[in-house]
């Protein structure tokens, strides 16, 4: 059984860097079976995609247009977990943020973190 | 188009059956899988519909999920009370090169 467990702060201040972690048990952040991925949801954006990063003899990631440039999906293979940097955030980033294994071939996303509120205010 | 549209809601009465659209464009819907997912609030998204349209295990038999060219639908025959939820479908979009996530329908079961 897979399980992913996120920790972070629930409140950042705007221009400051948003920065959450998703520790995963039942499974391997370098496996070559899956990929994972940070996914938001706002009353104002529904759930958005935001990035993914994935080991297939090196380690590559993707980002979504509307974050590029302000974000960073990183590996730690040392504590099996990987995290989220999403920089200059402003309150238009205030969402539950949630981590996501994405699995299988076609894939889907199968197993999701219990999410984090994360309010950009000052 | 780089958006997958959902109408943002639809209801039905305990019993009836509902029909969720989600039209995308021939670099998404038209030439990737769709997956479907419930999210209730305070909870996280749950998978509903695979790609090929199956059903993961302990998901009721009475959700279902079809495409055709660069639209696709998923459909709860014998609406319940616990099916009240908001619903999302998703696909890789080849041209933006990410996920794209619908705008998300709440189905209100009246």
């Amino acid at each position: 059984q897979v399980q992913l467990q996120q920790s972070g702060p629930g409140l950042e201040k705007p221009s400051q860097t948003l920065s959450l972690t998703c520790a995963i048990s039942g499974d391997s952040v370098s496996t070559y079976r899956a990929a994972w991925n940070w996914v938001r949801l706002s009353p104002s954006r529904g759930l958005e995609w935001l990035g993914r990063t994935y080991y297939r003899s090196k380690w590559f990631s993707d980002y979504s247009v509307s974050v590029k440039g302000r974000i960073t999906i990183n590996p730690d293979t040392s504590k099996n977990q990987f995290s989220l940097q999403l920089n200059s955030v402003t309150p238009e980033d205030t969402a539950v943020y949630y981590c996501a294994r994405l699995f299988g071939n076609p894939p889907y996303f199968d197993y999701w973190g219990q999410g984090s509120l994360v309010t950009v205010s000052s | 188009q780089s958006v997958l549209t959902q109408p943002p809601s639809a209801s039905g009465t305990p019993g009836q059956r509902v029909s969720i659209s989600c039209s995308g464009s021939t670099s998404n819907i038209g030439g990737n899988t769709v997956t479907w997912y419930q999210h209730l609030p305070g909870t996280a998204p749950k998978l509903l519909i695979y790609p090929n349209n199956q059903r993961p295990s302990g998901v009721p038999d009475r959700f279902s999920g079809s495409k055709s060219g660069t639209s696709a639908s998923l459909a709860i025959s014998g609406l319940q009370s616990e099916d009240e939820a908001d619903y999302y479908c998703a696909a890789w979009d080849d041209s933006l090169h990410g996920y794209l996530f619908g705008t998300g329908t709440k189905v209100t079961v009246l």
